[in-house]
């Protein structure tokens, strides 16, 4: 079944750190890029970051830049989102999403699989 | 750099048509044709119903259709159903490597 699974949400105080996985299956993990798009309770859809097929190549959000990292092991067919000194408007469910299309070194930018999504709540 | 500004709510009756603008700048959306939209169910994650601008993926059914002129996008569902009635996003490339979703729209079907 072609499924995204994502994990690793939780509860983290400002200043912490955590990290998000999302577990690939039934495609071909490597030849797709792979996106994190946040949704804040209550509100709409905001891209976070995303890698290329092979990995070789990173985007992020101006929101995010230089507190998360986005990776992949191909090995594993996981992709993670390790965030670092987090905030309370980082709250949101993360979900991760597969681009449309076939392309292990280029980016399509629209995604036409998605999980179920993690919650991560930034709160003292 | 700004979200896509999309109308907040929109309503119609069952069988009618209706269309949802999302307006970007020309660095946007008057600049890419990556334009996608998206519906979102409460509780459920984002489905893609077009992307490209006018592009329909495989199982989306023909009453979506998309459209750009100049900076804004516009969706267009025709022969309003009830299980139309959702949230639906739209989302452009806004170069650099960065992606803009809009506000999004709440699709009530009276």
């Amino acid at each position: 079944e072609v499924q995204l699974l994502e994990s690793g949400g939780g509860l983290v105080q400002p200043g912490g750190s955590l990290r998000l996985s999302c577990a690939a299956s039934g495609f071909t993990f490597s030849s797709y890029a792979m996106s994190w798009v946040r949704q804040a309770p209550g509100k709409g859809l905001e891209w976070v970051s995303i890698i290329s097929g092979r990995g070789g190549s990173t985007y992020y959000a101006d929101s995010v830049k230089g507190r998360f990292t986005t990776s992949r092991d191909s090995s594993k067919n996981t992709l993670y989102l390790q965030m670092n000194n987090l905030r309370t408007e980082d709250t949101a469910v993360y979900y991760c999403a597969k681009d449309y299309l076939v392309c292990p070194d280029c980016y399509y930018w629209y995604f036409d699989l998605w999980g179920r999504g993690t919650l991560v709540t930034v709160s003292s | 750099q700004s979200a896509l500004t999309q109308p907040a709510s929109v309503s119609e009756s069952p069988g009618q048509s209706i269309t949802i603008s999302c307006t970007g700048t020309s660095s946007d959306v008057g600049n890419y044709n990556l334009v996608s939209w998206y519906q979102q169910h409460p509780g459920k994650a984002p489905k893609l119903m077009i992307y490209e601008v006018n592009k329909r993926p495989s199982g989306v059914s023909n009453r979506f259709s998309g459209s750009k002129s100049g900076s804004t996008a516009s969706l267009t569902i025709s022969g309003l159903q009830a299980e139309d009635e959702a949230d639906y996003y739209c989302c452009s490339y806004a170069g650099s490597g960065n992606l803009l979703f809009g506000g999004g729209t709440k699709l009530t079907v009276l």
